[in-house]
């Protein structure tokens, strides 16, 4: 079957680094991707990858590991309006969600 | 300009009740979906529809279908509504392609109460 696990919560300073982690195991993969969701409002898509590897997007680092079926989020000098739910996403056949990092930035 | 856009933005209910949740892209792409998420922020897949075609059937009753007058439409259709019905539903759609299909836009999302 199909699992994806990432923490329930972070919390860090403005300013600083934080990394969420994603592990997932499914029977086909087509790629990871990042979507973030402040309170109230719908997923955005922050980012993809299909292979191993970094992707940089601004503040925002996305990894790979399909050897070891993890990635990671990396944000880099937090802000405030950081603050939100971020997911991980599996396609094999269909798209899988994680059940979210409640990320909380405090000043 | 909206690239997703649902309606209505909120539905109250009562049990028993047929109601309907209305989704439209601008986006030109060829594949749309419907996602429920529940109190706790779960994120799950309902149905895909590409080109007016079901490629995706998650395992839900079937007091829920999905209609595609379009290619830019996909409308939910709930029958017998249900107290666990209660979530917020979301509509998205992508381009097809290996990796475009990972960048999916979802609308505003639509939050159903069944009381």
């Amino acid at each position: 079957g199909q699992s994806l696990e990432q923490p329930s919560e972070v919390t860090a300073v403005e300013g600083a680094i934080v990394q969420i982690n994603c592990t997932y195991q499914t029977s086909g993969f087509y790629g990871l991707s990042w979507y973030q969701q402040h309170d109230g409002g719908a997923p955005t898509f922050l980012s993809y990858n299909a292979l191993d590897g970094l992707e940089e997007t601004g503040r925002f680092s996305s990894f790979l590991s399909r050897s070891d079926s993890y990635g990671y989020l990396l944000l880099q000098e937090l802000q405030m309006k950081d603050s939100a739910s971020y997911f991980c996403a599996v396609r094999d056949y269909d798209m899988r969600f994680g059940a979210g990092t409640r990320l909380t930035v405090k000043p | 300009d909206t690239a997703v856009s649902q309606t209505p933005k909120y539905l109250v209910t009562q049990m028993g009740n047929d109601k309907s949740i209305k989704c439209e892209q601008n986006l030109g792409h060829d594949t749309m979906y419907w996602y429920k998420q529940d109190s706790k922020k779960f994120l799950k897949i309902m149905f895909s529809y590409n080109n007016k075609e079901l490629i995706i059937n998650e395992t839900v009753p079937n007091r829920f279908s999905p209609k595609s007058p379009d290619k830019a439409h996909l409308n939910l259709h709930i029958n017998s509504l249900e107290l666990g019905d209660s979530a917020v539903y979301f509509c998205a759609s992508s381009q097809d392609g290996a990796a475009s299909v990972h960048e999916q836009f979802f609308g505003p999302g639509t939050r159903l109460t069944v009381l």
